[in-house]
């Protein structure tokens, strides 16, 4: 089945900076990769995602990359607010199904 | 659109007890996943139905964990005996075929 490593498991920044988590997956039928951020005590919100037929996708300060060849997806938070401070988690899934999730990465935006 | 409701939010019981967990989907989405999510890890599915019935189980501890879906609509998972290490945020989620997930905010459990 299919194999999701997240790094890193913890990320602290300084308001303004950017932020990068990075995943590679394992399984190459994979076609559809979704990002969630997960606030304490709710359950992970959908924040942006990504299919195999696109390298790359914007929405306003958050992007996602993907390296088909290498198996590997990374998240890019641009001026990144305290309000950026979460989990959050990368999916490798096969046509939008049932998601397999790395193990998350905190991250903390010092004001 | 209202979202994915779970109840309880949260739930303590002792070792060997019985509990179950409800989930109501998004009208409409005909999948709904059972997701467990160990404190630090990412969730890890359980159990995924389309409309009424199993597509996959392969990761449900089928001696314990028991899941339904009737009529096609809300869900329940129960775990009967829990054990310790079943502690643990129970997630539900639904989506329309091929279509990103959404996620209820979870049941927390605590075997003691």
């Amino acid at each position: 089945g299919e194999n999701v490593e997240q790094h890193p498991s913890t990320l602290s920044v300084q308001e303004g900076d950017s932020a990068v988590i990075k995943c590679t997956y394992s399984d190459s039928a994979s076609n559809y990769f979704p990002w969630y951020k997960q606030e304490l005590g709710k359950g992970p919100q959908l924040i942006i995602d990504i299919r195999s037929n696109v390298g790359e996708k914007k929405d306003q300060r958050i992007a996602v990359t993907l390296n088909k060849t290498a198996k590997h997806f990374s998240l890019h938070i641009t001026e990144t607010q305290p309000e950026d401070s979460a989990v959050y988690f990368c999916a490798a899934t096969y046509n939008a199904g049932k998601s397999t999730f790395g193990d998350g990465t905190t991250l903390t935006v010092k004001p | 659109e209202a979202g994915v409701a779970q109840s309880p939010r949260y739930k303590i019981i002792e070792k060997r007890q019985s509990v179950a967990f409800w989930c109501n989907p998004i009208s409409g989405h005909a999948t709904l996943y059972w997701y467990q999510q160990i404190l630090g890890q990412g969730p890890k599915l359980l159990i995924q139905f389309q409309n009424n019935g199993v597509v996959d189980d392969s990761q449900l501890p089928k001696d314990r964990f028991s899941a339904e879906r009737l009529k096609g609509v809300d869900s329940t998972l129960k775990i009967q005996p829990a054990k310790l290490e079943d502690s643990a945020v129970y997630l539900c989620a639904s989506s329309r075929l091929g279509s990103p997930l959404h996620f209820g905010n979870g049941t927390r459990l605590t075997v003691t």
